[in-house]
């Protein structure tokens, strides 16, 4: 069984970009989370998607977005990117989410701005 | 969110049992338990979770307190790959979201 999938692993950008990460997770979960971890900050909840709604967000600036398809994968964007942006972003997939079975998290994307 | 305490870092030999900690005191009725851990240069890693009763899986097992204000993760047989960063978190359900704190650093002596 494949697991949550996130592409690219890796990525400089420069000040001032935007960029978008992409998560696919397990075959037939619904539920997708993002998180952001930093040395500073530990990990963050930044936002959870099922069946294309955003559910909840947690406490990110605008410039951080995400969005569902239909087939459940997402992806998120971050616009105008800053120095304190560079971090390992991870996706964690769920069943419905709304359930306590356990989230299944990617490798991550690990994103340095320069 | 419900905060989760639990000890900075622990220390184990391998091959011997580790009990790590969790204070939550203030948990409320529908509040699961989660441990998560995370390997170096990895995603977290879902262990176990429970509500009331402890729990058994292939991993670990889950000693909950009668008064569910703490729980202890049980590895049963430490081994180097256990080495990690342990996660007691708390999980309502109804916000969709794991509220990491900076858990317990894990490091197994061979």
């Amino acid at each position: 069984k494949a697991g949550v999938t996130q592409t690219p692993r890796y990525l400089i950008k420069t000040r001032g970009q935007q960029v978008t990460l992409s998560c696919s997770p397990i075959s037939g979960h619904r539920s997708v989370s993002w998180y952001q971890q930093t040395p500073g900050q530990g990990l963050q909840f930044l936002f959870e998607y099922f069946s294309e709604t955003q559910r909840n967000k947690g406490n990110f600036p605008g410039r951080f977005s995400g969005r569902q398809f239909s087939n459940s994968r997402s992806e998120m964007n971050v616009s105008t990117l800053e120095l304190g942006d560079s971090a390992l972003y991870l996706c964690a997939s769920s069943l419905v989410g709304d359930r306590p079975y356990g989230y299944t998290f990617g490798s991550g994307t690990r994103l340095t701005v320069v | 969110d419900a905060k989760t305490t639990q000890p900075n870092s622990m220390e184990s030999n391998e091959e011997e049992p580790v009990h790590l900690p969790c204070n939550h005191s203030t948990i409320s009725g529908t509040d699961y338990i989660h441990w998560y851990r995370q390997l170096p240069s990895q995603g977290p890693e879902y262990v176990i979770h429970g509500l009331t009763s402890n729990v058994n899986n292939r991993m670990a097992s889950l000693a909950i307190a009668e008064d569910r204000k703490s729980s202890t993760l049980i590895l049963h047989r430490a081994t180097l790959r256990d080495a990690a960063v342990y996660y007691c978190i708390l999980w309502g359900g109804s916000n969709y979201k794991l509220t990491f704190g900076k858990g317990t650093l894990l490091t197994v002596n061979p």
